[in-house]
């Protein structure tokens, strides 16, 4: 059974960081590209970042690029979202999901139970 | 970027009901890379269809996904209470990948 197990949320005050985590077991992590999707309260989904398998190329956000950085760790089968520079607007629930394959050009097979970021002073 | 407009906003049906959700980009999509989701209250979203047509695993035959370039549709064919939820569709093929703003299918 795949599963997806974010964890760092947080709140955290404008200006600041947070690195979010996502545990993942029940496949061979490594094979894999995965990627972060986040929802404001009451909004709809946002793609974040996305990481491919192989290479490790990064992908993100225009609103995100520069302030994030996505990054796995394929020894402890784990992703990760460095967040910097935090804003309002990053307030949101971030959910971690797993590719159908390795390549960057992949749908969110599986999707974690999200990790709760609030920005605020 | 390519923008995902889907419609209507809010679908109102009642159990039995066929429901067609829109999907339309500002340029074209390759159709291999469209995907539908359904998102229940609280929960994560699940994914529905890929590939623009083809249903993810356990996904029941009532749900199907067709279109090609711009417009992409998912049809229920007979909606089930459990059916009643948001549904996204999201564009894969380029980056950004962006995702529709949603359709809430509601209860009648």
């Amino acid at each position: 059974e795949v599963l997806l197990l974010e964890s760092g949320g947080d709140m955290v005050q404008p200006g600041g960081s947070l690195r979010l985590s996502c545990a993942a077991s029940g496949f061979t992590f490594s094979n894999y590209a995965m990627n972060w999707v986040r929802q404001a309260p009451g909004k709809g989904l946002e793609w974040v970042s996305g990481i491919s398998a192989s290479d490790g190329a990064t992908f993100y956000a225009d609103s995100v690029k520069g302030r994030f950085t996505i990054s796995r760790d394929n020894s402890k089968n784990t992703l990760y979202l460095q967040m910097n520079s935090l804003r309002a607007e990053d307030t949101a629930l971030y959910y971690c999901t797993k590719a159908q394959y390795g390549g960057v050009y992949a749908y969110c097979e599986y999707w974690g139970q999200g990790a709760l970021v609030t920005v605020s002073s | 970027e390519i923008v995902l407009t889907q419609s209507p906003g809010t679908l109102s049906l009642s159990p039995g009901e066929r429901a067609t959700l829109s999907c339309r980009a500002s340029q074209n999509v390759n159709t291999i890379y469209l995907a539908w989701y359904q998102q229940k209250p609280g929960q994560a979203p699940r994914l529905l269809i890929y590939g623009a047509s083809t249903r993810a695993t356990g996904i029941p035959d009532r749900f199907s996904g067709s279109g090609s370039g711009t417009d992409f549709t998912l049809i229920i064919s007979r909606l089930e209470p459990e059916d009643f939820a948001v549904y996204y569709c999201q564009q894969y093929g380029s980056s950004p990948r962006t995702f529709g703003q949603g359709t809430k299918l509601e209860i009648k």
